[in-house]
């Protein structure tokens, strides 16, 4: 067990909603990080927050934002849903702004229909 | 559940021999690495990191070697197990992004009875 926290496991919503995915990271990290993982595509970095700010984004689409709170629980907003955004997404913490190594989550399956 | 795209490369390992997974790296600039483990319905599991002043780590079972003049990263497992089935990632850390890490494209390690 990683001690990273995220739900829920499985999302099915349908095209043009909008969901919000909700990390927890380790006890005692500050940097919490998005990932997307797609069968044609890989693991792909989406946004970091750390301490509440936002660090360094990645191939994050403008449908989608981040936030990280004052407890450090970070959430993923994915709106205007479409069949591509079907994928995992995984959510990562590190104690450091910077990868150091990084500790994943079991994933949000998000299905869209 | 799925990891990566359809046309993972796959390495067959009878149990007990010793897998090696190999890994091309292509930004010179790169100066930290990690192995990951993933398991089918789980997150990247952290195995063994390496920064790019050594080449060569070793943990319990598992060995980084790390090739800067060829660009090429291996993780050896020994006397594989059954629970070593899973898709293995390679990361990589550039100096100049260091809040991102990019991923491989997977090899899939099937141990064989």
């Amino acid at each position: 067990d990683s001690g990273v926290t995220q739900t829920p496991k499985h999302l099915i919503t349908a095209t043009g909603q909008r969901v919000t995915l909700r990390c927890s990271p380790r006890s005692g990290d500050l940097s919490v990080y998005w990932y997307q993982q797609s069968l044609d595509q890989g693991l792909q970095f989406l946004i970091q927050y750390y301490n509440g700010e936002e660090r360094a984004k990645g191939n994050i689409l403008e449908r989608f934002s981040a936030q990280q709170f004052p407890d450090l629980h970070s959430e993923l907003n994915l709106s205007s849903l479409e069949l591509g955004d079907s994928a995992l997404y995984f959510c990562a913490s590190s104690v450091l702004d910077r990868v150091s190594p990084l500790h994943f989550g079991n994933g949000t399956r998000l299905t869209v229909t | 559940g799925e990891s990566v795209g359809l046309h993972l490369p796959t390495l067959s390992v009878q149990e007990g021999d010793n897998s090696i997974i190999n890994c091309a790296y292509s930004n010179s600039a790169s100066d930290y690495f990690i192995w990951y483990k993933q398991e089918s319905g789980k997150g990247p599991q952290f195995i063994i990191d390496i920064r790019s002043n050594m080449d060569k780590r070793q943990g319990q079972r598992v060995t980084v070697l790390l090739n800067k003049t060829v660009k090429h990263l291996s993780l050896q497992i020994a006397a594989t197990q059954p629970g070593d089935s899973a898709v293995y990632f390679c990361a990589e850390r550039n100096t100049g992004t260091a809040s991102k890490l990019t991923f491989g494209t997977g090899t899939r390690l099937q141990v064989t009875l």
